[in-house]
């Protein structure tokens, strides 16, 4: 068990890129969540997956953002036009749907600066 | 609707000194609660949590919280502070388990 996985752990992009991050939780965990934590901030919920099927998403999550997981593994967050406000740290954490309430497992996080 | 507060962004112990971070939750359930210690450029490491049962509950590192319903409180307290527990501290409530509400954090530094 190596842990929550998420690639890049920084990412500098221009405004009006895109960008996609990836994240690979615990192998037998059938939950992931993505939060989005801001300098000074706690973690914010944005949307999370259950399997392959994405059951709730937070209205943070704006049309710029898409997540998935396609075949309930891995999953990627993508962020289309970015811009200023989108710099923070994204978060993925994963944990068995029974285990919810014992709380996640956090990876180390993404930091995307938008320039 | 849940929420969190953390009062005092920033807090310094000298140290071998008692560490006290406080959390007061909003929940209009019962709720689950969790304090999370987060390194500098690293994910967020679960502490101790709260379910039901015993109101104290014991977490790793020294760390222990006591779960107040009367006074809507789950203050996290450590007899002796440790130069490695300088890190950033948040608490977080929840009811379902689908979604956590963490708290503005409160960023402890030891004093040698």
């Amino acid at each position: 068990d190596t842990g929550v996985s998420q690639d890049p752990r920084h990412k500098i992009t221009k405004r009006g890129q895109n960008v996609t991050f990836r994240c690979d939780p615990i192998s037998e965990h059938n939950r992931l969540y993505w939060y989005r934590q801001t300098l000074g901030q706690g973690p914010e919920f944005l949307t999370y997956f259950q399997n392959e099927a994405q059951l709730e998403k937070s209205r943070l999550l704006s049309d710029r953002f898409s997540a998935e997981r396609p075949k309930g593994s891995f999953s990627t967050l993508e962020i289309q036009r970015t811009e200023q406000g989108d710099s923070a740290m994204y978060l993925c954490a994963s944990s068995l749907a029974q285990d919810r309430l014992r709380g996640y497992t956090f990876g180390s996080g993404t930091r995307l600066t938008v320039v | 609707a849940q929420s969190v507060t953390q009062l005092g962004s920033h807090v310094s112990v000298s140290e071998g000194a008692l560490v006290l971070l406080r959390c007061n939750y909003s929940s209009s359930v019962p709720p689950y609660l969790f304090w999370y210690v987060q390194y500098p450029n690293q994910g967020l490491q679960l502490l101790l949590k709260y379910t039901t049962g015993a109101t104290l509950v014991k977490g790793i590192n020294g760390f222990e919280a006591e779960f107040k319903k009367s006074e809507t409180s789950f203050h996290l307290t450590k007899p002796s502070a440790h130069m490695s527990d300088a890190a950033e501290y948040f608490c977080a409530v929840t009811n379902t388990g689908n979604q956590f509400y963490f708290g503005t954090g409160t960023s402890l530094t030891v004093i040698p």
